[in-house]
């Protein structure tokens, strides 16, 4: 099993919602990702959670907050959000022993 | 600060031919990995083929094949008999073991022309 599931894969959200996107990996990877990607750009680092423990925070607005409940699964919570928000919000995980990511199929965030 | 530049924007090939998609990078680290991911319109981040620092070998999947040269800092990735299914954005990425970080290039559009 190499997938990296994430869900809802489509959300809509008004500005004073709170709405939470989920990750979840059954690989055993101790790194997991979050990324923002707008239209026809790159993924932009967001977190990076290493053995469960935060390693990594891109200057990221308290807006986002990311939580790792345990080894399989990694919770983006969203609260107050701006239109410019709006993106494709990717998960990953890697393992120590590969080399490479795996990604999940992203979430599409609409912020109205 | 480690980047990665992919200077074609967009690149055209006819299917059935050869194309090159260039990518170079920047770094201090000696341990890391390098990365060619797709991502087509689905969204779905496909890796596409990686290559260790450490290793003198270019990497090769099938169609797909890396020039690595590691002084020059250089990572292109080659595409024989292209197919209407390569068509996608591609991604030169670069992961340091230090601390996980994954960082991209900005993407090179593939177009197949038929």
């Amino acid at each position: 099993d190499t997938e990296v599931t994430q869900t809802p894969k489509h959300l809509v959200m008004g500005m004073t919602n709170k709405k939470s996107l989920k990750c979840e990996q059954h690989m055993g990877h101790r790194a997991m990702y979050w990324y923002k990607q707008k239209a026809k750009k790159p993924p932009e680092l967001m977190f990076v959670y290493s053995y469960e423990k935060l390693s990594i925070n891109e200057s990221v607005p308290s807006r986002f907050s990311p939580e790792c409940p345990n080894s399989s699964l990694l919770n983006l919570h969203l609260h107050a959000l701006q239109p410019e928000d709006s993106a494709l919000y990717l998960c990953a995980s890697r393992d120590i022993r590969n080399t490479e990511a795996f990604f999940g199929q992203g979430t599409r965030l609409t912020v109205v | 600060a480690q980047t990665v530049t992919q200077s074609q924007p967009e690149m055209s090939v006819q299917e059935a031919e050869t194309v090159t998609l260039s990518c170079t990078y920047d770094t201090s680290e000696s341990d890391y990995y390098l990365f060619w991911y797709k991502q087509p319109p689905s969204r779905q981040m496909i890796l596409v083929i990686r290559q260790e620092a450490y290793k003198q070998q270019n990497a090769t999947e099938n169609r797909f094949s890396v020039n690595f040269q590691k002084a020059a800092k250089s990572f292109s990735l080659k595409i024989s008999d292209s197919q209407l299914g390569d068509a996608a954005m591609y991604f030169c990425a670069y992961i340091q073991n230090r601390d996980d970080k994954i960082i991209f290039g900005k993407g090179t559009r593939l177009h197949i022309l038929p």
